[in-house]
């Protein structure tokens, strides 16, 4: 199993859809969970973290499911400037070692079209 | 937020040449710099963890003597590509956090074409 598993994509969604992505994570372990975007030939850029109780930013919402190591992303009201791709990104202790890393999924392409 | 700067953002060289890439925190101090490389439709995949004052932890896979780590000061870390060839060509990111629970700030990322 991958340590960090996204949806394959590409979606493709009308302007002013709901769109879901979907994330798994093998180490549970692992102790900090981020949404990042990155666009074509650019750096990711933080979205928002994501948090056991869910978090909820306009309208992007995030949740994670401990027990299942599962996280997803929830964007309303889609814009054609949401168009990216969306990392997902668990961070937590390298084995035998003490410091951290962060392990990236491969990302999933959004397409708002109009 | 903090920032990271990365430089150059582009660069193409001729092969078996070597390439120097620096990462900058800008507004903060870095003990540990992170150092990614993606390839097109690809994930990124981290390189080496940069240590300040001491070596770089390279993870499996990956020629330390070919990519060159140096994190001479809190706020500096280099990345060198020696002797570079074709499948060197790739994007290369560096990445830092500001603290231990803090989310991870990127450089801008650096192009590098090898021709």
């Amino acid at each position: 199993r991958k340590e960090v598993e996204q949806d394959p994509g590409p979606f493709n969604v009308p302007e002013g859809a709901t769109v879901a992505f979907n994330c798994t994570y093998s180490n549970s372990a692992s102790q900090s969970f981020f949404w990042y975007r990155q666009d074509c030939r650019k750096e990711p850029k933080l979205l928002m973290s994501v948090y056991s109780s869910g978090n909820e930013d306009g309208r992007f919402t995030a949740q994670l499911n401990r027990a299942s190591q599962y996280i997803s992303l929830l964007i309303r009201d889609s814009k054609l400037s949401d168009s990216a791709t969306y990392l997902c990104v668990v961070k937590g202790r390298r084995s035998g070692a003490g410091s951290y890393q962060l392990t990236f999924g491969k990302g999933t392409k959004l397409s708002v079209i109009p | 937020g903090a920032v990271v700067s990365q430089h150059p953002s582009w660069v193409i060289c001729k092969s078996g040449t070597s390439v120097k890439i620096e990462c900058r925190s800008l507004d903060f101090q870095a003990t540990t710099m992170f150092w990614y490389r993606q390839f097109p439709k690809q994930s990124l995949m981290l390189m080496a963890t940069s240590n300040e004052g001491s070596k770089a932890t390279y993870e499996q896979g990956v020629e330390k003597d070919k990519f060159l780590i140096n994190h001479a000061s809190l706020t500096l870390s280099t990345l060198t590509v020696t002797s570079a060839h074709p499948e060197d060509s790739s994007f290369y990111i560096c990445s830092a956090h500001p603290g231990l629970n803090t989310e991870a700030f990127f450089g801008q990322g650096t192009r590098l074409t090898v021709v």
